[in-house]
């Protein structure tokens, strides 16, 4: 296994435009986190689920965001009607077995969004 | 609240030790986190304390952690080149729960 994997790595989208991102964790986490990332600032985290369960939405996400993982495995995030302020890297992160007493996650190489 | 803050820059001299300050507010963090994001890559856990704790060394690494003040600090011993990154500080209250990221110190190295 060799990480987190996410696709696409960049888009670019026109406004009002729906963009889809897909994560693939490490194949024995249960968990998946999606963050969002813009320039000089640290991720902001949108959700997480735990195995196909969505545990905990942050309260900034609009509803233009949705999440799923229907099979506990990999992850889509979709953005509906796609703002220019949507712009940013969004991260994915899986945890597991091994972080279980240390919460560390394992972050993908993000898909960085351009709305124009 | 969940508020994670830390400077935002910090230049040091090849060879000398960085001290990376971070605050948070939530009182009932239990787990305290520094990560490390090189150009052009993910983030990666450098290391982690509980709050338990008030001290942690990992090699060049010493984790200091004022509970009371909510205070976190990463110190780096005999700087290089390579730990040029940012550094962020983040908490979280279990293991299982979601991390609170704070904005980032970028570390930059002179000669």
């Amino acid at each position: 296994d060799t990480g987190v994997s996410q696709n696409p790595r960049h888009k670019i989208t026109k406004r009002g435009q729906n963009v889809t991102f897909r994560c693939d964790p490490i194949s024995e986490h249960n968990r998946l986190y999606w963050y969002r990332q813009t320039l000089g600032q640290g991720p902001e985290f949108l959700t997480y689920f735990q195995n196909e369960a969505q545990l905990e939405k942050s309260r900034l996400l609009s509803d233009r965001f949705s999440a799923e993982r229907p099979k506990g495995s990999f992850s889509t995030l979709e953005i509906q009607r796609t703002e220019q302020g949507d712009s940013a890297m969004y991260l994915c992160a899986s945890s597991g077995p091994a972080g279980e007493n240390t919460g560390e996650l394992f972050f993908g190489e993000g898909s960085r969004l351009t709305v124009l | 609240g969940e508020d994670v803050e830390q400077s935002l820059f910090l230049s040091v001299r090849e060879g000398d030790s960085s001290v990376i300050n971070c605050t948070y507010t939530d009182s009932s963090s239990t787990y305290l986190y520094w990560y490390k994001q090189e150009p052009g890559a993910g983030l990666q856990l450098l290391t982690y304390i509980f709050s338990n704790m008030d001290m942690k060394q990992d090699q060049r690494l010493t984790v200091l952690l004022n509970k009371k003040d909510k205070h976190l600090s990463l110190r780096i011993a005999d700087t290089q080149t390579g730990d040029s990154a940012i550094y962020f500080c983040a908490e979280s209250h279990s293991s299982a729960s979601k991390i609170i990221f704070g904005s980032g110190t970028r570390l930059s190295i002179r000669p």
